[in-house]
């Protein structure tokens, strides 16, 4: 079965410095997805991009955040400067277009800002 | 808004019993999917059902079994004689077609089963 592949799935950095979490989503999805999970709280969405640009971005997605296709096949999440709150689990999800058959998750990846 | 409520943060029991899960959402949308995630403590999300807003049925599978109540808003899972393994956090989603194609999660429900 196809999967979302996240990588690293653990990383700790000190804060301030740049972070970049990477994603594969399945091959013929169209819409990709960032989600946080702060420690012991719900999965909020963050971002989604279609296209090639965002087409929708919450309130935490701030301008420490960016996203970026850079090739046909990865899909990351880069946070500039870190800080002790964007510890939490962060997880891609990709989906086809006009259906929900194909909406996966990744495993995430661990952040942890010291 | 669009909101999913899950009143219930942590629950126990005892293996072999059985045990529901509450979750009510809000939405002013006549189309939209509701799902059912179990995050295990290795923290992934693993996918347990969709429901879409025209199908009332129930659904059984194993010895899950989820209940979607239109009138009163609602999509309660019910796991019936519960396992050890059963121990995790279950989290309600809600999908709402069009724009972004987003999901809005509940806070999720702990579920401890003890041996």
């Amino acid at each position: 079965e196809p999967e979302v592949t996240q990588t690293p799935s653990h990383q700790v950095t000190q804060m301030g410095q740049e972070v970049i979490l990477r994603c594969v989503p399945i091959s013929n999805h169209l819409y990709f997805y960032w989600y946080r999970q702060i420690l012991g709280q719900k999965v909020e969405f963050l971002v989604s991009f279609y296209n090639n640009e965002i087409s929708e971005k919450s309130e935490i997605f701030d301008d420490q955040f960016s996203v970026e296709r850079p090739d046909g096949s990865n899909f990351t999440l880069k946070i500039r400067s870190t800080k002790l709150e964007d510890s939490a689990m962060y997880f891609c999800a990709s989906s086809e277009f006009g259906s929900l058959n194909g909406y996966t998750f990744g495993s995430g990846t661990r952040l942890t800002v010291v | 808004a669009q909101k999913v409520t899950q009143a219930q943060t942590e629950i126990s029991v005892v293996e072999k019993e059985d045990v529901t899960l509450d979750c009510v959402y809000e939405t002013r949308d006549t189309t939209y999917y509701l799902f059912w995630y179990k995050q295990p403590p290795s923290g992934e999300l693993v996918f347990l059902i969709r429901r879409n807003s025209f199908d009332e049925q129930n659904e059984i599978s194993g010895r899950y079994s989820w209940n979607f109540q239109k009138s009163t808003s609602s999509f309660n899972f019910t796991i019936t004689a519960s396992q050890v393994v059963d121990s995790a956090v279950y989290f309600c989603a809600l999908f709402l077609r069009g724009g972004s194609e987003k999901l809005v999660f509940g806070k999720g429900t702990k579920l401890t089963v003890n041996p």
